[in-house]
């Protein structure tokens, strides 16, 4: 079946500092992947997405390129702040079934 | 304009109580999901309405029951509330299913608390 693997938490970064998830996945046929972020009493919400194999999805400065031959989608950022402290979840979701989600990875980056 | 909400926002009870919890979205989507979180932040999917039918409902403990009265409305009933289903529950919607491709809208969540 459809998984994802992301790496463990939490992450703790100084402001400025390069930011880099992992997330791998396995799946059957051709899904699409995402990347989610919770801030703190919040609900999810997209940040990013790639539908195809070397898309790459980008949003407020975050990163993710769809690596069909290592199976990944790793989030980066070059200069994390204060305000990304939040929980990223790396998800995926092929065909007609559900979003599978990983575990999350909660990031807090201090000043 | 809240594109999915849902009440309450906190839901503090006793176990064996019954209680629902409602949720609305006006993005005009077809489909609608409920997702549970535990407290290690796992997101699991429970439930899924598309056109107001059930086309998702995974290993659930049949105490739980969605409703879709619309489309545009997903509830959420739970009988005899246990310890366990303690949790933070998060509707979402999304336009329809597409391939996998669609963007899911989540709401703020309900904070479930069984004592």
């Amino acid at each position: 079946g459809n998984s994802v693997t992301q790496m463990e938490g939490p992450v703790t970064l100084s402001e400025e500092a390069f930011l880099t998830i992992n997330c791998t996945y396995t799946a059957t046929g051709y899904p699409s992947l995402f990347w989610y972020v919770q801030y703190p009493g919040e609900g999810l919400q997209l940040l990013l997405k790639a539908t195809k194999a070397d898309d790459k999805g980008s949003n407020k400065g975050f990163e993710a390129t769809y690596r069909k031959e290592t199976t990944s989608f790793h989030l980066e950022k070059g200069s994390v702040q204060v305000s990304d402290s939040a929980v990223y979840f790396c998800a995926l979701s092929s065909g007609n079934t559900p979003l599978v989600f990983g575990k999350g990875t909660r990031l807090s980056v201090i000043a | 304009d809240t594109a999915v909400s849902q009440t309450p926002k906190y839901l503090v009870t006793q176990m064996g109580n019954d209680k629902s919890i409602k949720c609305e979205q006006n993005l005009g989507h077809d489909t609608m999901y409920w997702y549970k979180q535990d407290s290690k932040k796992f997101l699991k999917i429970m439930f899924s309405y598309n056109n107001k039918e059930l086309i998702i409902n995974e290993t659930v403990p049949n105490r739980f029951s969605p409703k879709s009265p619309d489309k545009a409305h997903l509830n959420l009933h739970i009988n005899s509330l246990e310890l366990g289903d303690s949790a933070v529950y998060f509707c979402a919607s999304s336009q329809g299913l597409a391939g996998g491709k669609e963007t899911q809208y989540f709401g703020p969540g309900t904070r479930l608390l069984v004592l």
